[in-house]
């Protein structure tokens, strides 16, 4: 088992440029999320999902937008990116949390910088 | 909306002393409560958590927590603290309403000295 990957681990964009994360996980989870990580801000939920084919809002989703064409993928993308946007994204996964094996599984990050 | 809060940003320690990281909620239902760790240029691993039932729940490397109603808290402690032990602590809090999300306090590093 692989668990929550992520893929690329780092990149560097500049302002306006245009980017996809990809986050896999193999645990047949429903829910799947993504997070940003900055200094003192502990996490942030950017946007989730709880099945194929549904995206919600989280905390801080502007700027963002996401895709769950698949189960196991949960894409995240950078329409226009900005300076703002530099941050370290998680992904995570989970089974419902009315499950008693309810924990979120993190994938090892990705550090974007923007330029 | 349910918050957390993690009153110390940095806590150093020296290995072998005991730990204690504190972690208040503002809910007004029971909510689920978890303690993760994360290393340095890691992602995140679950310590323990709280649904229900015993208040003192028991995780992994040692780790424990103890859910007071009262107080609002879930203070995450260790006995004696080894150097691998220095991480980020985070506090999280789920409530069991609609598609229920974590919130995240905004983390605790632990720096242990010799």
């Amino acid at each position: 088992n692989a668990g929550v990957t992520q893929t690329p681990k780092f990149r560097v964009l500049k302002t306006g440029q245009s980017m996809t994360l990809l986050c896999a996980q193999d645990m047949n989870h429903e829910y799947m999320y993504w997070y940003r990580q900055d200094p003192g801000m502990g996490l942030r939920l950017i946007h989730y999902s709880v099945g194929e084919g549904t995206t919600a809002k989280g905390e801080v989703p502007d700027g963002y937008n996401v895709s769950r064409l698949k189960k196991q993928n949960f894409l995240l993308g950078l329409e226009s990116a900005a300076p703002s946007q530099t941050s370290v994204y998680f992904c995570a996964s989970s089974l419902p949390l009315t499950s008693a094996a309810y924990e979120q599984y993190f994938g090892p990050g990705t550090r974007l910088t923007v330029t | 909306a349910q918050s957390v809060t993690q009153p110390d940003i940095h806590i150093t320690v020296s290995e072998g002393a005991s730990l204690e990281l504190r972690c208040n909620y503002s809910y007004g239902a029971t909510p689920y409560l978890f303690w993760y760790v994360q290393s340095p240029g890691q992602g995140l691993q679950l310590l323990l958590k709280y649904f229900s039932g015993d208040t003192l729940v028991q995780g992994i490397k040692g780790f424990e927590a103890e859910f007071k109603r009262s107080q609002s808290s879930f203070n995450l402690r260790k006995p004696s603290v080894h150097w691998s032990d220095a991480a980020e602590y985070f506090c999280a809090v789920a409530v069991l309403s609609g598609y229920s999300t974590l919130t995240f306090g905004k983390g605790t590093m632990l720096l242990v000295s010799p």
